[in-house]
């Protein structure tokens, strides 16, 4: 199995700061990596898809990029209903697996 | 626009098995990849499994002797079976779509059902 190892696991950031959370594949995925936002007692919510596609309705705040097996997640301007817990997702191969998580919370 | 909603028992006993059913509403269950992943409380994500509109289907090894998925296009919906469950099956368990023209990304979900293993 493909593991995907997200740092770091939280994180405490201010409305308006620039969060980076990076997600690394233990072998190669070219760019079959996803990334998911999931508030509390939410379903989780596609926002970044291949590596740095943005999904339809997503706010352009959030991006994402590769370079080899790291892959990030940048998220501009940090606004309140952006504190949730992001996990990456790689369908490169079977079975599907997802980063641990890593939560965003209010300093 | 597409929405999915899970249904089922939230109370399954040790040793028997979950049966629960995603239905697919707003649109046709044809022609996409229809997934199940869980989530313990307080803990990450895992996938479960996934089935074609036409009946193919993909499983987790780490779950794949307990595990069936299946599909009525009669009535858009799909299901999850997962036999001999013990307290480690306790988790939500969402539906989600996979879309292959986004490398297989999952970009509808249902809101996501608790069941509890206990007796």
């Amino acid at each position: 199995d493909i593991q995907m190892t997200q740092s770091p696991s939280s994180l405490s950031a201010s409305v308006g700061d620039r969060v980076t959370i990076t997600c690394r594949a233990s072998q190669s995925i070219s760019s079959y990596l996803n990334w998911y936002q999931q508030r509390p007692g939410k379903a989780p919510k596609l926002l970044i898809y291949a590596a740095s596609n943005l999904q339809s309705g997503v706010p352009s705040r959030f991006s994402g990029s590769v370079s080899g097996t790291a892959f990030t997640l940048t998220i501009s301007n940090l606004q309140p209903e952006d504190f949730a817990a992001y996990y990456c997702q790689q369908t490169y191969s079977s079975p599907r697996t997802f980063g641990q998580g890593t939560k965003v919370e209010i300093k | 626009q597409v929405q999915l909603q899970e249904s089922g028992p939230g109370l399954v006993k040790p040793s028997e098995t979950l049966s629960l059913t995603c239905t697919v509403s707003g649109g046709s269950i044809s022609n996409y990849y229809w997934s199940w992943i869980r989530q313990p409380p307080g803990k990450g994500l895992e996938w479960i499994g996934y089935i074609y509109y036409s009946g193919y289907t993909n499983y987790n090894p780490s779950l794949k002797s307990r595990v069936t998925i299946s599909v009525d296009t009669s009535k858009n919906q799909f299901s999850l079976k997962l036999t001999s469950v013990t307290a480690a099956d306790t988790a939500v368990y969402y539906c989600a779509r996979l879309d292959d023209s986004k490398v297989d990304a999952f970009d509808i979900w249902g809101q996501g059902t608790m069941v509890t293993v206990s007796s």
